[in-house]
């Protein structure tokens, strides 16, 4: 079962970008991954799949300033041009044998 | 445009029987290339998979979780649901219903509902 690492929490000032890290497990490099915004009180919503080859696959309506990239186990989400309604927990999650993880979650903070 | 909506009771007492349903518009649970699942997330807390659900029947569980949950789901209706037995406070959690494309995560969301285990 792979395990996902996040940060706690990152904070970027309005207007300027920030970079989140989801680190996978070892023996899980190669995994996929989603990434979810649960602004405050609110369901989650998807953003993108994220492959480790970097490529990725926003959902309908994901803003351009959202972007995601890969580095062996490491799975980022960047922010681009921060915005107030940013400032959410952003979750990664992956599967394996058609059962689910989701990360401990990053609270990002928008300056 | 698909809508996911979580119905069911806000509290339950400790130890009894906990169920939720997801009522499906805007696509079919029989359709293939999706699976259905539950999401719950205690206050303050991150969110834990519970489940998912598969046209063709199958269902998965989390491990820490399978021998107190049961998710079904009823095509005619076209919503699918969720049984807990024997909660305890520590099932007090906002729970989501949610629709994945396989093989991949989930891709959609339903707006949650907060149950509350207390007596």
């Amino acid at each position: 079962q792979p395990v996902l690492t996040q940060s706690s929490s990152a904070s970027a000032s309005l207007g300027s970008s920030v970079k989140l890290t989801c680190t996978l497990s070892s023996g899980h490099r190669s995994y996929i991954i989603a990434w979810h915004q649960q602004q405050p009180g609110k369901a989650p919503r998807y953003l993108m799949k994220l492959e480790g080859s970097g490529n990725f696959n926003k959902g309908s309506g994901v803003p351009d300033r959202f972007s995601g990239s890969s580095s062996g186990a490491d799975r980022y989400l960047t922010i681009s041009n921060l915005q107030s309604e940013d400032e959410a927990d952003y979750y990664c999650e992956t599967w394996d044998s058609n059962t689910h993880v989701f990360g401990t979650g990053t609270k990002v903070t928008v300056l | 445009q698909l809508q996911l909506r979580e119905s069911g009771p806000g509290l339950v007492k400790p130890l009894e029987t906990l169920s939720l349903t997801c009522i499906v518009s805007g696509d079919s649970i029989s359709n293939s290339n999706y699976y259905w699942g539950w999401v719950r997330q205690p206050p303050g807390k991150r969110l834990e998979w519970i489940g998912s659900i598969y046209a063709s029947g199958s269902v998965f569980y989390n491990p820490s979780l399978q021998s107190r949950v049961t998710i079904s789901g009823d095509t005619s209706k076209n919503h699918f649901s969720l049984t807990v037995i024997s909660v305890t406070a520590a099932d007090t959690a906002v729970f989501f219903c949610a629709r994945g494309v396989k093989p991949h995560g989930i891709q959609n969301w339903g707006q949650g509902t907060l149950v509350i285990v207390s007596s």
